[in-house]
This record gives C-alpha cells, sequence and structure tokens, in this order.
C-alpha cells in the first residue's frame, strides 16, 4: 500500500519545455489536487478532481492542464514550462462526502527547475 | 481578499516547554481547520483537524482552538521534544467540493 506517489521526484526544464508531473494513488480516494509550494506563499491549489472524468481548477491554474480519466492517476501537464513555474509541487487526495471533510494524503513532491 | 496568516516563520522554544503556533484569517468562513506537520524534503501530513463548532481538540500532546469570533487557530505542543523541529502548516476548508487554503507555515526548532 503505497498511499500516494508522485514522480519524478526531480526535475530541470528549460524554458518552453513541456512535461507531465504523475500522481498515482492506491487508497481509492474520489478527490486528487495539485498544489506548488514556493518559499513563504504556503501551498496553493493548481487543479483538483472530485473524481475521474471531473476537473476544475484551483487559485493558481493557469499554464497547467489535468485530466483524469481513472480514479487512481491524475498527472499535471506543464504546457511550456517558465521560471516562474520553478517549484515544488505536492499532489494531495482525500476522501470528500457532502460536508464530511477528512485529512488529506499527500505525496513526497516534485521538486522542478526551470531555467 | 482571503488571507491566512500563520504568526511568524520560525519559532525556536527549549524541550520541555510548550510551543504555540497561531493561524489568523481574514475574508474566509471555513467549516473545517487543519493542522499539518512537514519535515524538509517530505509532503505534509496531518495532525488534527478541527470542526466550526467545536473549541478545542486534543490529541496526545498537541492541542487546538478554533475561535471563529476572533478568526484564529492556536496550535499548542506541550512538552516539546527535538523530534517536534518542523515547519507547521494550517489549513482551512470550507467543507465542499474544494479550496482547501494552506498558511506559509511556522518552522519551529526546539532545543534541548
Amino acid at each position: 500500500n503505497a498511499g500516494v506517489t508522485q514522480t519524478p521526484k526531480f526535475q530541470v526544464l528549460k524554458t518552453g519545455q513541456s512535461m507531465t508531473l504523475q500522481c498515482a494513488q492506491d487508497m481509492n480516494h474520489e478527490y486528487m489536487s495539485w498544489y506548488r509550494q514556493d518559499p513563504g506563499m504556503g501551498l496553493r491549489l493548481i487543479h483538483y478532481s472530485v473524481g475521474a472524468g471531473i476537473t476544475d481548477q484551483g487559485e493558481v491554474p493557469n499554464g497547467y492542464n489535468v485530466s483524469r480519466s481513472t480514479t487512481e492517476d491524475f498527472p499535471l501537464r506543464l504546457l511550456s514550462a517558465a521560471p516562474s513555474q520553478t517549484s515544488v509541487y505536492f499532489c494531495a487526495t482525500t476522501t470528500r462526502g457532502g460536508r464530511v471533510n477528512t485529512e488529506a494524503f499527500f505525496g513526497q513532491g516534485t521538486r522542478l527547475t526551470v531555467v | 481578499s482571503q488571507k491566512i496568516e500563520q504568526n511568524s516563520e520560525a519559532l525556536n522554544i527549549q524541550e520541555g516547554k510548550t510551543a504555540t503556533l497561531t493561524c489568523n484569517y481574514t475574508n474566509y468562513s471555513p467549516a473545517y481547520l487543519q493542522w499539518y506537520r512537514q519535515d524538509p524534503g517530505r509532503g505534509p501530513v496531518f495532525l488534527l483537524l478541527i470542526r466550526e463548532n467545536e473549541k478545542e481538540k486534543r490529541k496526545e500532546r498537541l492541542k487546538v482552538t478554533f475561535d471563529t469570533t476572533l478568526k484564529q487557530s492556536l496550535f499548542h505542543i506541550t512538552a516539546s521534544q527535538p523530534a517536534d523541529s518542523a515547519t507547521y502548516l494550517c489549513a482551512l476548508d470550507r467543507g465542499y467540493n474544494n479550496d482547501m487554503r494552506f498558511g506559509a507555515g511556522t518552522r519551529l526548532t526546539v532545543k534541548p
């Protein structure tokens, strides 16, 4: 039972390149989300999904795309990398049901540098 | 605009003392407030959740309070240990679909 697995752990991209950050969970959670964490700014929500086939934008969605074809996977795509996207990216999952909230489980993070 | 502020970027205390971390928010009506611990190079790990109608929650050496009038949560670690050294994040959630927002965190260092 791995929980939430993110790959890769580290990545260096050149400006303008595209790439996909992978997130997989084996917890059978409906809800998945992507955050970026920058110094002094906390975690900011990029995109989220409440179930397979459903995605929506968070606080800072520009420059990123997501899709959710299965319950287990929620990849994050950078379309054309920019230095401003240098950050640590975290994927998280939770079970949500109406107004009953539960804890979020986070992956180990992907440290991305765009040069 | 919505703001979540954790009182200080860093807090240093002596082993055995009580650490108190503050989370203040404005222009927000959370249904839940959560606290997470984050170690360097790792993802956040859930510690405690408190609901808007609860005043206080405890778990072992941890205690959280939630005052919706003051728009503030206090997070206490009693009998602190060097192993408690980490960054602590508060997160506010309106309790539907999404919109869990995090503070920037407070880095706690407990000195032996």
